[in-house]
């Protein structure tokens, strides 16, 4: 079947804009988690969903950053008045239910904040 | 706080030889251990998981890894290496006492020689 699938796969933007970075996960899968990777960094975690719980947002790095999951199933990461340290790959991972699942990533967003 | 140390920033190795990449973690108790592969312009993909049992982790594409809890290391290891293994490797822990964020190590480089 289809595996996590992202969109934009590359992303320029002006410092100061906002954007939106979109995930659809696989199907049936409850959990979505995004991460950041910046160069040379291992993953950063910013966002986690649950089914129906209030997401855990204690990994994003500014109120800049927000998250939302419509109908349990995609998501959309947005990131206002994009600053230069933005720039990174945001990837999307999704898994069946919890932590021991295996989380199935997407291919990622590419941003670049100029 | 759990934390994840992958010593080694790129490894070189020639085709056919071995290969181990080195892991350290540290958690008070025994944590999840994941080993994760992420080709160019690819998700992360998972290679193999440790929750409890045997400490000898078989994974696909025929890596395994070892749990030594006297070291608090999980190095993944493989007895002969593919052109196609070239990528980047990420270790990752979770701590099991109900966490469902991993820490993610910086990843090491495989560089595979002819």
């Amino acid at each position: 079947g289809a595996g996590v699938s992202q969109s934009p796969s590359n992303k320029v933007t002006e410092k100061g804009k906002d954007v939106e970075l979109r995930c659809d996960p696989i199907s049936g899968h409850t959990a979505l988690y995004w991460y950041r990777q910046s160069l040379g960094q291992g993953l950063e975690f910013l966002i986690y969903f649950q089914g129906n719980s209030a997401p855990d947002k204690s990994g994003l790095p500014s109120d800049r950053f927000s998250a939302e999951r419509t109908g349990g199933s995609v998501s959309t990461l947005t990131i206002q008045r994009t600053q230069q340290e933005d720039s990174a790959v945001y990837l999307c991972a999704s898994s069946l239910v919890g932590v021991r699942d295996t989380q199935y990533f997407g291919p990622g967003t590419r941003l670049t904040v100029l | 706080a759990q934390s994840v140390t992958q010593p080694d920033i790129h490894i070189t190795v020639s085709e056919g030889a071995s290969l181990e990449l080195r892991c350290n973690y540290s958690y008070g108790a025994t944590p999840y251990l994941f080993w994760y592969v992420q080709s160019p312009g690819q998700g992360l993909q998972l290679l193999l998981k440790y929750f409890s049992g045997d400490t000898l982790v078989q994974g696909i594409k025929g890596f395994e890894a070892e749990f030594k809890r006297s070291q608090s290391s999980f190095n993944l290891r493989k007895p002969s290496v593919h052109w196609s293994d070239a990528a980047e490797y990420f270790c990752a822990v979770l701590s099991s006492g109900g966490s469902y964020i991993p820490t993610f190590g910086r990843g090491t480089s495989l560089i595979v020689h002819p």
